[in-house]
């Protein structure tokens, strides 16, 4: 296994468009999660599946954001509409569940870096 | 909700020496899991070390070793015999949850920027 990978690495848009992103994940780990990180900060939360359920949804993430794993493998995420504000990092981290035996331990991708002219 | 503070934006240390980074968090919950990960620069966050809060003894993994303080919700890591690969970017995160349960999300702190000089 080759590990986490996201698509694509970078991304420069104008504000306004649409864009979405794709991980795929270790193809064992049942969770997906998506962070997000600007300069200088921590990876912030943005939502996480277990298999094809979305779990949870940051409550500072806009209606703009979506997200799906359509078949709990790979996951999409979608902004629409674009801000400059969106300009970040956008982290993938796939692991197993807790239950499963896992150990809460994150692995993540190189991450998707957007930026919104 | 979690909340982890690292109060030491930049740190640095001569090759060889120990350095301490240090994290403290919020929580009212019992039960939760504590991390440090290393983002090198350019380079995916991987995992440094993990901590279960029912043990009371703290994990050590080679160079890395944590204090915990459970009562003063502090969660410190100590870097042993620095390296020059030991420069990254270092986040102290928290998660939820109990074994043979499904633990959420894991809230990570702003990070350390650790730079080892030769």
């Amino acid at each position: 296994d080759t590990g986490v990978s996201q698509d694509p690495r970078h991304k420069i848009t104008k504000r306004g468009q649409n864009v979405t992103f794709r991980c795929d994940p270790i193809s064992e780990h049942n969770r997906l999660y998506w962070y997000r990180q600007t300069l200088g900060q921590g990876p912030e939360f943005l939502t996480y599946f277990q298999n094809e359920a979305q779990l949870e949804k940051s409550r500072l993430l806009s209606d703009r954001f979506s997200a799906e794993r359509p078949k709990g493998s790979f996951s999409t995420l979608e902004i629409q509409r674009t801000e400059q504000g969106d300009s970040a990092m956008y982290l993938c981290a796939s692991s197993y569940g807790l239950a499963g035996g896992g150990t809460g331990e994150l692995f993540f991708g190189e991450g998707s870096r957007l930026t919104v002219l | 909700a979690q909340t982890v503070t690292q109060s030491q934006p930049e740190m640095s240390v001569q090759e060889a020496e120990t350095v301490t980074l240090s994290c403290t968090y919020d929580t009212s919950e019992n039960n939760y899991y504590l991390f440090w990960y290393k983002q090198p620069p350019s380079r995916q966050m991987i995992l440094v070390i993990r901590q279960e809060a029912y043990k009371q003894q703290n994990a050590t993994e080679n160079r890395f070793s944590v204090n915990f303080q459970k009562a003063a919700k502090s969660f410190s890591l100590k870097i042993s015999d620095s390296q020059l690969g030991d420069t990254a970017m270092y986040f102290c995160a928290f998660m939820k949850g109990w074994v043979n349960t499904n633990a959420g999300k894991s809230t990570f702190g702003d990070g350390t920027t650790l730079t080892v000089k030769p």
